[in-house]
């Protein structure tokens, strides 16, 4: 059973543009989403967090908007850049759950020059 | 700071055998945990280890354990290999391992087993 779901396994976006990739879970005791970028041959990197008692999160040209009656997230790239262009995790963890993280299956980000 | 070191980057294994991974977490961090990645199932959790101490466990069968020493230096290992369990294992470390924590992710070993 997938708790975090990426239903987008690719995206393509002009560069200048914004991205917009989304995610939604079904656990309703997750209170802490992280959004991670990966680079071919390396380990993801932390991009962006939102504690649910938030609804957006800005840190610098990434945002993160959580809706949590409807269980979704979003990642805003704006503007979008081609060094952004990697796979994005959608990760979600619960109290008491200390590491245990659930990721998303990921969305591949092409921002094309 | 060093960043998560894991080793060995690459391995080959013939299905039956056993292997083993070693992951260095950044100084000062007392959290390491272990994820599989295949392709198509994004990050699956295997386990979460604290001070010596395995906290939390994934839904994976006993062929994967894993341990940590007292400089918070973990191994995973695997047992009887089957091709399924080709994939990137990737270490992550935290300070405290508290759910709000961000990980902080190794390059992975990259597992083949033929």
């Amino acid at each position: 059973d997938q708790q975090v779901k990426q239903n987008s396994p690719s995206l393509s976006v002009q560069e200048g543009r914004i991205s917009i990739l989304n995610c939604d879970y079904t656990n309703s005791m997750f209170d802490y989403f992280l959004w991670y970028k990966k680079y071919p041959a390396e380990g993801p990197t932390f991009l962006i967090s939102i504690s649910s008692i938030k609804d957006k999160n800005e840190d610098g040209r990434f945002t993160v908007f959580l809706n949590k009656s409807a269980k979704h997230l979003s990642l805003h790239i704006v503007p979008s850049q081609p060094g952004d262009s990697a796979v994005y995790f959608c990760a979600a963890s619960e109290p008491g759950g200390y590491q245990k993280v659930t990721f998303g299956t990921g969305t591949k980000l092409q921002v094309i020059p | 700071k060093a960043g998560v070191t894991q080793t060995p980057r690459y391995l080959i294994k013939t299905r039956g055998q056993q292997v083993t991974l070693s992951c260095s977490p950044i100084s000062g961090h007392r959290s390491v945990s272990w994820y599989q990645q295949t392709p198509g199932q994004g990050l699956q959790f295997l386990f979460e280890y604290f001070s010596e101490t395995q906290r939390n466990k994934g839904n994976f069968p006993g062929r994967f354990s894993g341990r940590q020493f007292s400089n918070s230096r973990s191994e995973m290992n695997v047992s009887t290999l089957e091709l399924g369990d080709s994939a990137l294992y990737l270490c992550a470390s935290s300070g405290a391992g508290r759910h709000d924590e961000k990980l902080f992710f190794g390059s992975g070993t990259q597992l083949s087993v033929l």
